[in-house]
C-alpha cells in the first residue's frame, strides 16, 4: 500500500523566505510526526500530532517554526524567515496509534531543504 | 537525560563477514527499543520492536535481541545490498522518543 509521502523532495529557497513542507501519512494512521535530520547527527524531534492536535510541540527550535494538521490526515510544516541553520532534511512519520501505544513510525523520505 | 549511543559509527565487512552493532541506552523507563534501517536519500525503515529484555527478534541475515542496557543488530554472512545505516531508537514511559545517530555498515563484495 502507500507510504508516507512527502513533498517537495527538494527546496531550496534563499534566507528570509518562508517555505511550507508538506506531508501525506498512511491512510489511517492518526499519530503523525515531524523530525529533522542533519548531516552526521541523529534525528530531532519537532512536533507530533494526534488526529488535528499537536500535544506535544517540545521540539521546535523557535517560533519561526509552526505546523498544522487537517481532516486528521495532512500536516504542513512552515518555516518562517528561513535561515542557513534551517538547512536539513525534514523527514515525517505516522503510526497507527497514539504515541502511549507504542506503535513503529513509518517514514516519508523527506524533503531536502537548503537555504542559500 | 535519556539517551541513545550506538556504536562503531562506522562499519566495513566482507560480504559474508558476520558482525554485531550496538546500540546502547540509558532511560528511566523502556517502553520501546526499535532498529530502523535507512538508505542515503530515503527514510528510515522500520525493521524490530522490542519491549523487554531477554526478547529477540529475526528477519533474513538480521537479528535484534536486547537487554536492561543496550542492543544488539547481528548481521549473519551480510551481502552488499545490506548496505545502509542502521538506526536505534527508544520511547520512554514519558512517551518520548530518542533515536541514536546510527551506524554506516558498508559490505564489500
Amino acid at each position: 500500500g502507500a507510504g508516507v509521502s512527502q513533498s517537495p523532495s527538494n527546496k531550496v529557497t534563499e534566507k528570509g523566505k518562508d517555505v511550507e513542507l508538506r506531508c501525506d501519512p498512511i491512510s489511517g494512521h492518526t499519530a503523525l510526526y515531524w523530525y529533522r535530520q542533519s548531516l552526521g547527527q541523529g534525528l530531532e524531534f519537532l512536533i507530533y500530532f494526534q488526529g488535528n492536535s499537536a500535544p506535544d510541540k517540545s521540539g521546535l527550535p523557535s517560533d519561526r517554526f509552526s505546523a498544522e494538521r487537517t481532516g486528521g490526515s495532512v500536516s504542513t510544516l512552515t518555516i518562517q524567515r528561513t535561515q542557513q541553520e534551517d538547512s536539513a532534511v525534514y523527514l515525517c512519520a505516522s503510526s497507527l496509534e497514539d504515541r502511549v501505544s507504542n506503535q513503529p513510525q513509518h517514514f516519508g523520505d523527506g524533503t531536502r531543504l537548503s537555504i542559500l | 537525560e535519556d539517551q541513545v549511543t550506538q556504536s562503531p559509527e562506522a562499519l566495513r565487512l566482507q560480504e559474508g563477514e558476520s558482525s554485531s552493532l550496538n546500540c546502547s541506552y540509558t532511560v528511566s523507563g523502556l517502553r520501546g527499543l526499535f532498529w530502523y534501517r535507512q538508505d542515503p536519500g530515503k527514510g528510515p525503515e522500520f525493521l524490530f520492536t522490542l519491549y523487554s529484555a531477554g526478547e529477540e527478534k529475526e528477519k533474513e541475515r538480521l537479528k535484534a535481541t536486547l537487554t536492561k542496557k543496550e542492543s544488539f543488530l547481528h548481521i549473519t554472512a551480510p551481502k552488499p545490498e545490506d548496505s545502509a545505516t542502521y538506526l536505534c531508537a527508544l520511547t520512554n514511559t514519558g512517551n518520548q522518543f530518542y533515536f541514536g545517530t546510527g551506524t554506516s555498515l558498508t559490505v564489500i563484495p
